[in-house]
């Protein structure tokens, strides 16, 4: 079955950087597109960014362009966030989401548990 | 302030139908598929309905309570037969090709009375 694992979070002074790892299995990850989303804590979810199925193509939200930089390694089934100058404001629980659909980037589809970024001094 | 429009709660009694509201745009709604999300108190979103009105496999026994529906810029998600297990929050979402983003709704909290 599809799980995905996020790591990485944890507490960061503001201004510092922080890179988060998802893994996967259970599916062909090379064929999906994947996902970050964020939920700051009481707050709805806040959509990230998200990667094509071979790396090509990367959108980000405006509140972490020229940021967060997100990446993948389909030889290790693995997807990343580089969280660089960070903020208060980037505090959340982070989840990784699968796209619905393969060699797809619009419709996240099966979700991670999340991994707690807090930026705080 | 989200993209896509919901309303904050909800509510209903036991055997009852409720229906969510999501008002979004032409380029979102409008030009693309509308997605749902069910969290449980606790744990991480679920996919509820994609492609505005399929289901996924592993929705919740009893999956055709669960219906959506989309006209226009607007979207709706119905639950029937309420129970107490669905109380939850319940988000909307859809690709904005505006922006070149996927937009949330702020989400609904359903209280089941």
């Amino acid at each position: 079955q599809v799980q995905l694992v996020e790591s990485g979070g944890g507490v960061v002074h503001p201004g510092r950087s922080l890179r988060l790892s998802c893994t996967a299995s259970g599916f062909t990850f090379r064929t999906y597109g994947m996902h970050w989303v964020r939920q700051a804590p009481g707050k709805g979810l806040e959509w990230v960014a998200v990667i094509s199925y071979d790396g090509s193509n990367k959108y980000y939200a405006d509140s972490v362009k020229g940021r967060f930089t997100i990446s993948r390694d389909n030889s290790k089934n693995t997807l990343y966030l580089q969280m660089n100058s960070l903020r208060a404001e980037d505090t959340a629980v982070y989840y990784c989401a699968k796209d619905h659909f393969e060699f797809s980037t619009v419709t996240p589809g099966y979700w991670g548990q999340g991994t707690l970024v807090t930026a705080s001094s | 302030q989200s993209v896509l429009t919901q309303p904050p709660s909800a509510s209903g009694t036991p055997g009852q139908r409720v229906t969510i509201s999501c008002s979004g745009s032409r380029s979102n709604i409008g030009s693309n598929s509308v997605i749902w999300y069910q969290q449980l108190p606790g744990s991480a979103p679920k996919l509820l309905i994609y492609s505005n009105t399929q289901r996924p496999s592993g929705v919740p026994d009893r999956p055709d309570r669960f219906s959506g529906s989309k006209s226009g810029t607007s979207a709706s998600l119905a639950i029937s037969g309420l129970q107490s297990e669905d109380e939850a929050d319940y988000y909307c979402a859809a690709w904005d090709d505006s922006l070149n983003v996927v937009v949330f709704g702020g989400g609904t909290k359903l209280t089941v009375l």
